[in-house]
């Protein structure tokens, strides 16, 4: 695709059950993020994945949270056992390699725990 | 760890006036690359202009500038002849040239345009 795809754009979850986020990169693009944004707020890291090594999870605010990445293209972020504060815009982004690459960011899945 | 700091949650500014977003951000390395990106109501993210560490002159983009000093670890955004289109969240960012490492935010200054 032209752009970063997330999926769903909205989701609305009962507390306690488990939901998977999901994002279609940039085709080509070796790194890809995870972030979380509280209303209003900023951009909390959660995960990061570059080509085949081993994903920064420095982010992840607990076990209930995981990601994975198959093929080195989509990418799925699972949020077990939902608790209301995590509901929030979760963002997703990819570059190409390079430093200089910027990031290009997905339009975000809205997830409201209630 | 690097950290990046925007200091100001909130600025506004009259339309056509020009307005001044701060960052400031914390590393030991010597090359590395800052990026400021908006977020829209619409929020979708873009990249409104990106900084070399190892190139001294400012980088510019239209009415998009930067203040890039080094030595005082500071990176600002220079908005010219602000456009109403120019509300947003704007995030600085940063990233090491030396390792592969994610893109590290500041937490965003939100911008208003007064009409």
């Amino acid at each position: 695709g032209a752009g970063v795809s997330q999926s769903p754009s909205n989701k609305v979850t009962e507390k306690g059950k488990d939901v998977e986020l999901r994002c279609d990169p940039i085709s080509g693009h070796t790194a890809l993020y995870w972030y979380r944004q509280s209303l209003g707020q900023g951009l909390e890291f959660l995960i990061y994945f570059q080509g085949n090594s081993a994903p920064d999870k420095s982010g992840l605010p607990s076990d209930r949270f995981s990601a994975e990445r198959t093929g080195g293209s989509v990418s799925t972020l699972t949020i077990q056992r939902t608790q209301q504060e995590d509901s929030a815009v979760y963002l997703c982004a990819s570059s190409s390699r390079g430093f200089m690459a910027e990031a290009f960011f997905g339009q975000g899945t809205r997830l409201t725990v209630v | 760890a690097q950290t990046v700091t925007q200091s100001q949650p909130e600025m506004s500014v009259q339309e056509a006036e020009t307005v001044t977003l701060s960052c400031t951000y914390d590393t030991s390395e010597s090359d590395y690359y800052l990026f400021w990106y908006k977020q829209p109501p619409s929020r979708q993210m873009i990249l409104v202009i990106r900084q070399e560490a190892y190139k001294q002159q400012n980088a510019t983009e239209n009415r998009f500038s930067v203040n890039f000093q080094k030595a005082a670890k500071s990176f600002s955004l220079k908005i010219s002849d602000s456009q109403l289109g120019d509300a947003a969240m704007y995030f600085c960012a940063y990233r090491s040239a030396n390792r592969d490492d994610k893109i590290i935010f500041g937490k965003g200054t939100r911008l208003h345009i007064l009409p």
